[in-house]
């Protein structure tokens, strides 16, 4: 596609219920990266991807967070037991690889847990 | 771990007039990027400006351009000639190579007053 396309842009959960947030990024980039944005706040990285092996998940909050990238391409962000905390903007962003590579992002997904 | 800190939490400007957001950083690494990245209320990122630490020379593009101050760690954007368009959270982002994530300062919201 054009450009990052994450989907919904707007999800409202009960607490407890689980969510799944999806991502899919521009064709052919091979870095794909989650970060969660609270209200007022920069971005805080989340997890990454270099095609289909999840090099980096130190930025996940708690083992309710769960990523996965199977075929290297399309990501899903799944939360499970949502909680008032988890409520954020969930962005992700992809890049070539290469090591001058920008960060192309989507317009993330606003996640309100009530 | 890398930080980067804005300490302007908010700002303004006249439309037409030039101003400066501030940036430092803190890290160990001889070479790394730097950017600039402005968040509309759409909450897309879009890259405005960057920088290699390794380059002495400071970025310009257009009407943004840096000032690079490597040995302070300090990497500020200044905006000339503000349009209304500007209006936006701007955040400093740095990165330490290319399957590293970018890492956010807490941003500076910026209005332009007509």
């Amino acid at each position: 596609g054009a450009g990052v396309s994450q989907s919904p842009r707007y999800k409202v959960a009960k607490r407890g219920q689980d969510v799944a947030l999806r991502c899919d990024p521009i064709s052919g980039h091979v870095s794909l990266f989650w970060y969660q944005q609270a209200l007022g706040q920069g971005p805080e990285f989340l997890t990454y991807f270099q095609n289909e092996a999840q090099l980096d998940k130190s930025g996940l909050p708690s083992d309710r967070f769960f990523a996965e990238r199977p075929e290297g391409s399309v990501s899903t962000l799944k939360i499970q037991r949502t909680q008032q905390e988890d409520s954020a903007v969930y962005l992700c962003a992809s890049s070539s690889g290469r090591a001058w590579g920008e960060l192309f992002f989507g317009s993330g997904t606003q996640l309100s847990v009530l | 771990a890398q930080t980067v800190t804005q300490s302007q939490p908010e700002m303004s400007v006249q439309e037409a007039e030039t101003v400066t957001l501030s940036c430092t950083y803190d890290t160990s690494e001889s070479d790394y990027y730097l950017f600039w990245y402005k968040q509309p209320p759409s909450r897309q990122m879009i890259l405005v400006i960057r920088q290699e630490a390794y380059k002495q020379q400071n970025a310009t593009e257009n009407r943004f351009s840096v000032n690079f101050q490597k040995a302070a760690k300090s990497f500020s954007l200044k905006i000339s000639d503000s349009q209304l368009g500007d209006a936006a959270m701007y955040f400093c982002a740095y990165r330490s190579g290319r399957n590293t994530p970018l890492v956010f300062g807490k941003g500076t919201r910026l209005s332009v007053i007509a």
